[in-house]
């Protein structure tokens, strides 16, 4: 079966470092492209960045470009978001997702870990 | 950036048809998907490549494309169906994924 279990959310004030983690289980991780989704309290979902398989290609959302970094263990069947600089509008469910390939969806998802940006 | 359009919300009686639109430039020369969100749980697909269905995902839920507008429906909508759906895509010119803002489907 399938298992994503994200972890690493907390309060964090502005400006402060959060480090997610998201531990894979259940396949081959090593074969499959990884995303982070977030969404805020009441919005809807925005996507934040993502990974080759092989971690030599990155993107990120304008949004955080810059402040956030993507990385991968494969060894560790394991994704994490270093996020820096955060700001209140950071503040969201942070979703890591698994991407088959060819740009086509995200066939599984984590339940989600909830950072919360404030003073 | 590129943007995906959905309608805010859309009602259905049980039993109905539910069709929930979302429009964006050139989208019908990408793949577009869908995924259904219950309060308080995790995203879940249920439409991929336009108007594949995941296994597991009931037969009722349809995906189709015309254009530059893509449809998700369901027919014979249920009490268990009430939920927000969310569009996707990719954009390559950007490198960016996109999701719609979101659909919420109310069954009344």
């Amino acid at each position: 079966e399938v298992q994503l279990v994200e972890s690493g959310g907390g309060l964090v004030q502005p400006g402060g470092s959060l480090r997610l983690s998201c531990a894979a289980s259940g396949f081959m991780f090593s074969n499959y492209d990884m995303n982070w989704v977030r969404q805020a309290p009441g919005k809807g979902l925005e996507w934040v960045s993502y990974i080759s398989s092989s971690g030599i290609t990155i993107y990120y959302a304008d949004s955080v470009r810059g402040r956030f970094t993507i990385s991968r263990d494969n060894a560790k069947n394991s994704l994490f978001l270093q996020m820096n600089s955060l700001r209140a509008e950071d503040t969201a469910v942070y979703y890591c997702a698994r991407d088959p390939g060819g740009w086509l969806h995200f066939d599984y998802w984590g339940q989600g870990a909830l950072v919360t940006v404030s003073s | 950036s590129y943007e995906l359009t959905q309608p805010p919300s859309v009602s259905v009686s049980p039993g109905q048809t539910a069709s929930i639109t979302c429009s964006g430039d050139n989208l019908g020369d990408k793949y577009a998907c869908w995924y259904q969100q219950r309060p308080g749980q995790s995203p879940v697909l249920v439409i991929y490549q336009d108007n594949k269905r995941p296994s597991g995902i009931p037969e009722r839920f349809s995906g189709s494309i015309s254009g530059n507008t893509a449809t998700l429906t369901i027919s014979g909508t249920q009490a268990m169906d009430e939920a927000d759906y969310y569009c996707q895509a990719w954009d390559s010119i950007t490198a960016h994924w996109v999701f719609g803002g979101g659909t919420k489907l109310t069954v009344l």
